[in-house]
């Protein structure tokens, strides 16, 4: 139990084009899900927390324009990266929580395998 | 600002030794903890969560809390050259949106065989 997708694993664009990631939990209902970066050596950064049905939760320093996401169901949230630059060539990774787990083991997050974004 | 601390490590042992993880925390409100395992290029997985003070154990792996102290670790016992990874630390934070982990910057470990 407990599984996270990711959809692509990874991708290659140009600079200036928009990525769509998926991130969708299979056998769970996920009422919040989390976006992550992670830079070569570096530990994971929160970008933005996503509950379903309602706005996400952005990080300080997260442009919310560039970053946009969208949790329209309880299965499935997505970040599309728009206007893509080198500089957002990164490891992004999403989690979720189990919203049918009570107690403490409600926290406990779920990671997808990450997609590896390439900007050239 | 809410702090997760450990050291970067490498830490090297030996096959078959065990291995000692530590993590240091600010946030004295929070009530949970967890270990995530890294392979390099990978992303983390969930080895173990602990709420009470005291050791929780699963198979090779012991966690520890000592909330007095704000003071978290992992052990590994018989430890094998497939644990070599990086160890991440998180502690759940308590905000007005609600919980988020703060994560530490994670601990290399090297299992030498």
């Amino acid at each position: 139990g407990a599984v996270v997708s990711q959809h692509p694993s990874w991708v290659i664009c140009k600079s200036g084009t928009s990525v769509k990631i998926e991130c969708r939990s299979l056998d769970f209902q996920a009422t919040t899900m989390f976006w992550y970066r992670q830079f070569p050596k570096q530990s994971l950064m929160l970008m933005a927390t996503s509950n379903e049905g309602s706005k996400a939760t952005y990080e300080q320093g997260v442009e919310k324009d560039k970053f946009l996401i969208n949790h329209a169901s309880l299965t499935l949230s997505t970040l599309t990266v728009t206007s893509a630059h080198p500089e957002d060539s990164s490891f992004y990774i999403c989690s979720a929580r189990d919203g049918g787990i009570a107690g403490e083991e409600r926290n406990e997050q779920f990671f997808g395998p990450g997609t590896r974004l390439t900007v050239l | 600002q809410k702090e997760v601390e450990q050291n970067s490590g490498p830490l090297s042992v030996p096959e078959g030794a065990i291995a000692s993880l530590n993590c240091t925390y600010s946030d004295r409100v929070s009530q949970s903890f967890f270990w995530y395992r890294q392979y390099s290029g990978k992303s983390p997985e969930l080895i173990m969560s602990i709420y009470s003070n005291g050791d929780k154990e699963d198979g090779r792996f012991t966690a520890q809390l000592n909330k007095a102290s704000q003071y978290v670790s992992l052990l590994i016992r018989d430890s094998q050259p497939s644990d070599s990874a990086t160890y991440l630390c998180a502690v759940l934070a308590i905000y007005n949106q609600g919980g988020k982990l703060i994560f530490g910057q994670g601990t290399e470990l090297s299992v030498k065989p």
